[in-house]
This record gives structure tokens, sequence and C-alpha cells, in this order.
């Protein structure tokens, strides 16, 4: 079975740009999260989607927004981009909700600059 | 909202076992408790998780008392490359949004 991929590995953006980062979960894997990973700092929650809808919020800004797609492929998208979005972004997929067994991607090193 | 404490950091040595333990005072009923690994520029990987009681596999164990408001992941034998950052996760509904809440993780360092 496949694992969690992301891509860009690496990016770097303009502040005020918007940037999107993307997600494939893993085979037979209905729920993705996303996660904002400052260096030396624990993830923060961003949001999770279960089948398509969002089922959890983090205390991020609406300018941080996402999809999930049929095949529960996934879209971080960021808007208006800030000096302090500049982190790893972490995509996880899992068979249910909740923190079960979460698989994780090797995530998007984001910089603005 | 939950949260969740761990040490800052722990050394130890290869061949010992490591305990961490990690304080989650309002985990909510039917939450499970889940922790995880992380190397440098790695994503977390899952390692152990459980609800009440004991849960072992093939490399830890994980402890939770009754109360559930704390739980301990036990390396046994660890070597170096055991070095990485620890996390536990507790799952978290607030007014149904969701959330999952990650503590600030345990920075564990083996030594020779």
């Amino acid at each position: 079975e496949t694992g969690v991929t992301q891509s860009p590995t690496h990016l770097i953006k303009t502040r005020g740009q918007q940037v999107t980062l993307r997600c494939s979960s893993q085979s037979g894997h209905n729920t993705v999260s996303w996660y904002q990973q400052a260096l030396g700092q624990g993830p923060q929650f961003i949001f999770q989607y279960y089948r398509e809808e969002e089922n959890g919020r983090g205390n991020f800004p609406p300018r941080f927004s996402g999809l999930q797609f049929p095949n529960y492929s996934s879209e971080l998208n960021v808007n208006a981009l800030e000096l302090d979005d500049s982190a790893l972004y972490l995509c996880a997929s899992s068979q249910d909700r909740g923190g079960y067994g979460y698989t994780f991607g090797s995530g998007t090193r984001l910089t603005v600059v | 909202l939950a949260k969740t404490t761990q040490p800052i950091s722990m050394d130890s040595y290869e061949g010992q076992e490591v305990n961490i333990t990690c304080s989650h005072n309002n985990i909510a009923t039917n939450d499970y408790i889940t922790w995880y690994q992380q190397f440098p520029s790695q994503g977390p990987r899952f390692i152990i998780q459980g609800y009440k009681t004991k849960v072992t596999n093939e490399v830890a164990s994980l402890f939770i008392p009754a109360d559930r408001k704390s739980s301990t992941l036990s390396l046994p034998r660890v070597s170096l490359s055991d070095t990485a950052v620890y996390y536990c996760l507790v799952g978290d509904n607030l007014d149904s949004n969701y959330q999952l809440i990650w503590g600030a993780g345990t920075k564990l360092i083996i030594k020779p």
C-alpha cells in the first residue's frame, strides 16, 4: 500500500501571495487532516476533512482553506501569505476520525519572504 | 479544550527502559490516546494507541490509569535510533468542532 505523499516538498513564496499544497492520502483512508509545524514546535491542527466535508477546525484564520476530493486527496490553500506562515505543513490520513493511527506525509516546507 | 502536558526533554542510555508521561486532564469519554514519534524533517510516525489500562505492541507499551487523566509511553531497551521527539495526542470534541490537540512533545536523547 502507498503512504501519504505531499507536494511540493519545498516552496518559497512572497508575502501577500497565495499557495496551494497537495496531499495524496494512503489507499483506503477517508479522513485527512492538515497541520502547521513551526521550527521546534509541535504540530498545530489546521482542519480535518472526512469524506469531503470539513469536520473540525483549529484556530486558524479563514485565509487557510481546504478541499478534499472524491478520491480523498486533499489541498490546503493559504491566501495573503504572511511571514509567520513559514513552517512545515503536514498532511495526515486515516481510516477514521479522532487521531486514530494517522499516517503522515513528510510535509511541505513553506518559506515566506 | 483538552490540553496535554509532557516533559520538554529527557536523556537516557542505550539499553535502558524509558518512560514518558503525558497529562490530559480534560480527555473526552470516547477519546483514545495516541503517541507519535518524529525525526527531524519528517512527518510524525504512529507508535501506539490506547483507551485504558495497558496496550503493548512490538515497539512500545502504553499505560493508562483508570481516571485516564494521564498516560505513560514505555520504550523498552532504547537504542540511539530512538532519539526523536515524542508526541502525545488526545482528540477533543468542542461543540462538534472536532479538534485534535497535540502536546508540545518530549525530545528524547539516547546516549551511547
